[in-house]
């Protein structure tokens, strides 16, 4: 019963570091996203997939890469970490066209990352 | 484009009495709309939907949310509060229940005995 599984669930980074998170579904959902959560602006956008091999731009994209090579996989990556990247990262899934009826997001436990 | 407002950072209130968390959206198009609940240390969960039909919806744990088409609006209630609905809560809109959401600022319920 994993359902959306995100890993790691900590991680304290210094500025300029590398790093991915990994994300993890096991209910063959098409669509993927990343959000990160900052205090008083509520979750936004960073990418998405809508399927396997895909990737497209959210919200706030800049500072971050995707990728989903496999279906049940979607990577976040950070290049070259910095302050404002400090927040609270939360992975999600959902299902696409001709998987039934419209069904609404299913969320990891997120990943708080910190960059000094 | 769609956004979500939440008038509400915090809405305090004691247990047991009535509470509403105001959301209004706006956009150009159909949207379906998402009440979430998020516990401490924890991802989001989904309270209710509204795609179609009943404009009264009825969600988990007690919590039912009205769409107000005229007033755009879809504020999410509950007759009667516990300690344990302390928790912060968002509303989403979406085109479809499978596209990106665009969600709320986010209004933490805070019940106190």
């Amino acid at each position: 019963n994993a359902g959306v599984t995100q890993t790691p669930k900590f991680r304290v980074l210094k500025t300029g570091q590398s790093m991915t998170l990994l994300c993890a579904q096991d209910m063959n959902h098409e669509y993927m996203y990343w959000y990160r959560q900052d205090p008083g602006m509520g979750l936004r956008l960073i990418h998405y997939s809508v399927g396997e091999g895909t990737t497209a731009k959210g919200e706030v994209p800049d500072g971050y890469n995707v990728s989903r090579l496999k279906k049940q996989n979607f990577l976040l990556g950070l290049e070259s970490a910095a302050p404002s990247q400090t927040s609270v990262y939360f992975c999600a899934s959902s299902t696409g066209p001709g998987q039934g009826d419209n069904q609404p997001q299913h969320f990891g436990d997120g990943t708080r990352l910190s960059i000094l | 484009a769609q956004s979500v407002t939440q008038l509400d950072s915090q809405v305090p209130v004691f247990e047991e009495a009535p509470v509403e968390l105001r959301c209004n959206y706006s956009s150009s198009v159909s949207v379906y709309l998402f009440w979430y609940v998020q516990y401490p240390n924890q991802g989001l969960q989904l309270l209710l939907k509204y795609l179609s039909g009943s404009t009264l919806v009825k969600g988990i744990n007690g919590f039912e949310a009205e769409f107000n088409k005229s007033q755009t609006s879809f504020h999410l209630r509950k007759p009667s509060v516990h300690i344990s609905d302390t928790a912060e809560y968002f509303c989403a809109v979406s085109r479809t229940g499978f596209q990106k959401l665009v969600f709320g600022t986010g209004t933490r319920l805070l019940v106190s005995p």
